[in-house]
């Protein structure tokens, strides 16, 4: 089944503890992208990857980091989380370079407290 | 600015028509989509208009597309209980094709 998988789906974790969630696609997309939802303002993109070691920062990079050593994992690390990151993730995937439909995962719930 | 704007919230009869409303920034954008998120999931594309086109038809889903004013509207005819969802309004720019603009999203409720 085609899909984009994220773990944790919720995770609760105390300032500065480093984190990583984790995104894996296997419909071998060369775009993928982080996005983080909070209550009325919708989706805001965090960082984007064109392709394998190609990365870019989105709207809000700041706090965040990513990695794209491989086309299928696009994993965001949270080298020193803060409480303003508590929001819920989504990973998506994208054939054609971002042009065409999003994928999502399910999303990732995080707290820090 | 790059505010793609919609209103919060809408409720409707079961059996009624929806219309959820966007306004977008870029007058260049090729593609503007709408998106449904559904409770605990992610985003799924529900339909999408090409920005040469004025209107698109998917059985009971309406897109406008009002490139003047720069408005776009999602009509949903005989709406049901499984439309209850949260609906994006997205746009995609032109001058920068990976970057996808979404709206903050409608929550649709249905009234029985």
């Amino acid at each position: 089944e085609a899909q984009v998988t994220q773990n944790p789906r919720y995770l609760i974790t105390v300032t500065g503890k480093k984190l990583t969630v984790t995104c894996s696609q296997n419909m071998n997309h060369e775009y993928m992208s982080w996005y983080r939802q909070d209550p009325g303002l919708g989706l805001r993109q965090i960082y984007y990857s064109m392709n394998v070691e190609a990365t870019d920062k989105g709207d809000v990079p700041e706090g965040y980091k990513v990695s794209r050593k491989e086309k299928r994992n696009f994993p965001l690390i949270l080298e020193s989380p803060s409480p303003n990151q508590t929001s819920l993730y989504f990973c998506a995937s994208s054939p054609d370079r971002g042009r065409g439909e999003l994928f999502f995962g399910e999303g990732s719930r995080l707290t820090v407290l | 600015g790059e505010d793609v704007e919609q209103s919060l919230f809408l409720s409707v009869r079961e059996g009624d028509s929806s219309v959820i409303n966007c306004t977008y920034t870029d007058s260049s954008s090729t593609y503007l989509y709408w998106y449904k998120q559904e409770p605990g999931a992610g985003l799924q594309l529900l339909t999408y208009i090409f920005s040469n086109m004025d209107m698109k038809q998917d059985q009971r889903l309406t897109v406008l597309l009002n490139k003047k004013d720069k408005h776009l509207s999602l009509r949903i005819a005989d709406t049901q209980t499984g439309d209850s969802a949260i609906y994006f309004c997205a746009e995609r720019w032109h001058s920068s094709a990976s970057k996808i603009i979404f709206g903050s999203g409608t929550r649709l409720s249905i009234r029985p």
